[in-house]
């Protein structure tokens, strides 16, 4: 199974700062990487699909960049309702496993 | 409006068994494939079963395998997941969602999610 690494388990941050969420994968999945953000009480909403492409209505502070192994989700300029616990998921194969996500945390 | 409505969720003992429902609406059910995910308490996401969209098709997680049943009627726009031989373990909120594909190499990721069924098994 390829296992996902995300770092950081959390991580607090105030408005209007820069975010970056990074993933990795424990083998190549070229671009088969999508971000996923879970409000706490609610079910999750994609986010960033293909490693890069933004999910439509999404706003475009979000960008998510990487192949292969290593992948980052950035947030440009954080704000208030971005709080909430971020997972990676790899889709190259079967399992289609999650990192244990990124709950952030706004200061 | 896509939207998909999971039911089901129960409390029911160790050993018992159950069988959650996925009712979509708002798209084409029979033109896509589908997944259920499930979130223990407190916990991550956890992928478990994928169908494809006639049902030909079908694939699990280890830690489900054997004792849960991915299973699908395009005819009533429905999904479910047989869930048998149930232990504490088993207990999470249960997602279904729907795969989309992206680009020629048809990147799969899943764009909608219902609200979740919960399972709790305890004696």
């Amino acid at each position: 199974d390829i296992q996902m690494t995300q770092s950081p388990s959390s991580l607090s941050a105030s408005v209007g700062d820069r975010v970056t969420i990074t993933c990795r994968a424990s083998q190549s999945i070229s671009s088969y990487l999508n971000w996923y953000q879970q409000k706490p009480g609610k079910a999750p909403k994609l986010l960033i699909y293909a490693a890069s492409s933004l999910q439509s209505g999404v706003p475009s502070r979000f960008s998510g960049s990487g192949s292969g192994t290593d992948f980052t989700l950035t947030i440009s300029s954080l704000q208030p309702e971005d709080l909430a616990t971020y997972y990676c998921q790899q889709s190259h194969s079967i399992p289609r496993t999650f990192g244990l996500g990124t709950k952030l945390e706004i200061k | 409006e896509v939207q998909l409505v999971e039911s089901g969720g129960d409390l029911v003992q160790p050993g018992g068994s159950l069988r959650l429902s996925c009712a979509a609406s708002g798209f084409t059910f029979s033109n896509y494939e589908m997944n259920w995910v499930r979130q223990a308490p407190g916990k991550g996401l956890d992928w478990l079963s994928y169908i494809n969209s006639d049902g030909s098709t079908t694939y699990y997680a280890d830690s489900v395998k054997g004792r849960f049943t991915i299973s699908r009627d395009n005819a009533k726009n429905s999904l479910y997941l047989q869930m048998n031989s149930l232990s504490a373990e088993d207990t999470a909120i249960y997602y279904c969602a729907r795969d989309e594909r992206a680009g020629g190499q048809r990147l799969p990721f899943l764009d909608y999610w219902g609200q979740g069924s919960l399972v709790t098994v305890s004696s």
